[in-house]
Formats: C-alpha cells, structure tokens, sequence
C-alpha cells in the first residue's frame, strides 16, 4: 500500500469552477502537509504549505489537513486556463530537513 | 536569486552506459535532495546532503547509482551501468538549513534504451 495516494486524473472542469483535489495517507506520523504545482517539462513548484490540521487560505487557494481521517484537500476557486497543471500532494514527518513523500499528483485542465 | 539547476535536460543513452546527472542548488542551501519519477508513478526520494555529508540515502536503488556532493555546493548523480527501468526524471531540490520549504529544479529526463 502507497503511503500517500492521490486520484491521477486526469480532471476537466470549465473555467471559474470550484476545484478540489484530495489526497489520503496511512501514516499518522506526517505533519507537514504541503501541494506542489508543476507545469509540463517543468519542475514542481510549491504553492501551499500546511502544519498539522487545520485550513490555510492564500488567494484562491485553501489547503485543508484532516488529521483524524488522514485526509487533505486543495481547493480552487475561480479557477483559470493558467491553473492547468498536474498538482502534487506532499508531506512529512518532523520538522526541518527532511525527504517528501508524494502523492502520484493529479493533472488538471481548467477549459475557457 | 536563482533558482536550482540541472544539467542535462535531457540524455538517451543505451543499456550498460554510464550517465552522470549534476544539480547546483540555490546559493546558501545547505540541503540538497535528489528524487525520480518514473513513469506512471510518483515522485520518489532518492537521498538528502546536508552539505557535503549524506544524511539520508535510504531511497537509491542499488548500487549502481552513486550520489557526491563535493565541497557542500554542486552534486552530481551517476548511474553505471544503467538499465532500462533506470528512465524517468530526476528532480533535485534544495532548501536552506531547518527550512520546510524544498525548491524543486526543471528535472533531467533520463532515457535508457
């Protein structure tokens, strides 16, 4: 069993829609949650970093822990032809330095 | 300030060659990770430097596969005699020390045919 599994995709939705993107994990050691977002031939890029549960809100963007189901979500709102991107769920256990274990990452397609 | 870089972009190469991946990381990060997504699955770690010092090396494959990081600034990877199951993209990133924040480069895409 994958420690992090994230639906791949991919999603289509039309421009100004709502976008949530989930991921699940086992291991209830990890406490930093964050989502990356890579474009085609590019290197991920992080948007949002999470501590523990909770929401954050940057933008148009809300990232949400839910540590007691193991579960965090990306949502976008009013979402844009440049958020096309394959978004990729992070985290880890302790603070500092440390490996990422991610989630397969899911590609999304937002259409004019 | 710039950002992590990886060289080559891009390398084919055949069965049993030898191919040697570099990462500059960003000025002033001590940390340095190497990671690889083959295709289909998801990114995976490969090992963490801090400075010159391996600190975690859990995730290389095999042997075959040989991380340096001389002097604590540029690292290089390299794989020999490399496989078929070798091919995918190799990610490098960097953080500063204690930083939770990893910056990831564009990838070398590894192709071996």
């Amino acid at each position: 069993q994958k420690e992090v599994e994230q639906d791949p995709g991919p999603l289509s939705v039309p421009e100004g829609a709502i976008v949530s993107l989930n991921c699940t994990y086992s291991n209830s050691a990890f406490q930093y949650f964050m989502w990356y977002r890579q474009y085609s031939r590019k290197g991920p890029e992080l948007l949002m970093y999470t501590y523990s549960s909770g929401n954050k809100e940057d933008g148009r963007f809300t990232a949400q822990v839910d540590k007691s189901s193991k579960y965090i979500s990306l949502f976008i709102r009013d979402s844009q032809p440049s958020d096309s991107a394959t978004y990729l769920c992070a985290m880890k256990g302790i603070q500092g330095a440390q490996k990422l274990v991610f989630g397969q990452g899911t590609r999304l397609t937002i259409n004019p | 300030e710039a950002g992590v870089t990886q060289f080559p972009s891009h390398s084919v190469i055949e069965k049993g060659q030898t191919v040697t991946l570099r990462c500059d990381p960003i000025s002033g990060h001590d940390n340095l990770y190497w990671y690889r997504r083959v295709m289909g699955k998801e990114i995976k770690f490969l090992l963490h430097f801090v400075k010159e010092s391996k600190q975690d090396e859990s995730g290389m494959p095999n042997n075959r596969f040989l991380a340096e990081r001389t002097g604590g600034t540029y690292s290089t990877l390299k794989v020999q005699p490399a496989e078929l199951e070798d091919s995918g993209v190799y990610f490098c990133a960097s953080s500063r020390q204690d930083q939770e924040t990893q910056y990831f480069g564009p990838g070398t895409r590894l192709l071996v045919l």
